[in-house]
């Protein structure tokens, strides 16, 4: 069956230094993988999205990068702040016509400490 | 910025009762969707909604559950008859037309006793 996997340790890390999550997924061909970040009692805020055809994508301070023959998403927050600490979630979505289920992990848990 | 919303944030229920959780997708949105969050767990698809149908649902989403575009602004997600298993946070997204990203709701926190 499809799984997706991420950190399941929380991380912790200090304000100026680059968090680095990981999303590896297996029994899975997706289209795209997005990552969203969910707040304590809140719904999942879109981050970025990035296509299987695409190594790397960037945003501001953040990256992720896509290799779908380790089936596996890097996302990368650097010069992090403590305003970043949250819950980090990958999903995963197929190309199937008007199917855009996404298929989510379970998030990885970061705080950055002042 | 235009958002989902959706209502109530929280709603208790006694078990075998009905619930209707309401949404207003962003406006010129065309795909709908309901997730669901087991506290701790991942969250889970539920059911996609386009053109007035639903694409795909999961097996989570029986006969106990049903999805209605009553009007031209609002999505609801209607449970039958909750069982204590049905306490989750249900969360409402859209996306528009060529859009794979899906923009959520701050969720409802369903509480079946």
């Amino acid at each position: 069956s499809q799984k997706i996997e991420q950190n399941s340790e929380a991380l912790n890390i200090q304000e100026g230094k680059t968090a680095t999550l990981t999303c590896n997924y297996t029994n899975y061909s997706p289209a795209y993988l997005q990552w969203y970040r969910q707040d304590p009692g809140r719904g999942p805020v879109f981050l970025l999205l990035i296509r299987e055809n695409e190594k790397e994508k960037r945003k501001e301070r953040l990256k992720v990068t896509f290799d779908t023959t380790l089936k596996q998403s890097l996302f990368h927050i650097t010069a992090s702040q403590p305003a970043d600490s949250a819950t980090y979630l990958c999903a995963l979505g197929s190309r199937a016509g008007n199917n855009r289920k996404l298929i989510w992990g379970l998030g990885t848990s970061l705080a950055v400490n002042p | 910025e235009p958002e989902v919303t959706q209502t109530p944030s929280h709603q208790v229920t006694q078990m075998g009762q009905e619930v209707i959780l309401r949404c207003v997708p962003i406006s010129n949105h065309l795909y709908f969707y309901w997730y669901r969050q087991i506290l701790g767990q991942k969250v889970e698809f539920l059911v996609s909604f386009y053109n007035n149908e639903i694409s795909e649902k999961s097996e989570i989403f029986d006969d106990q559950f049903s999805v209605e575009r009553p009007d031209g602004s609002n999505f609801t997600l209607k449970i039958r008859s909750t069982k204590l298993e049905d306490s989750a946070m249900y969360f409402c997204a859209s996306s528009g037309q060529g859009q794979n990203i899906q923009y959520f709701g701050a969720g409802t926190r369903l509480s079946v006793l």
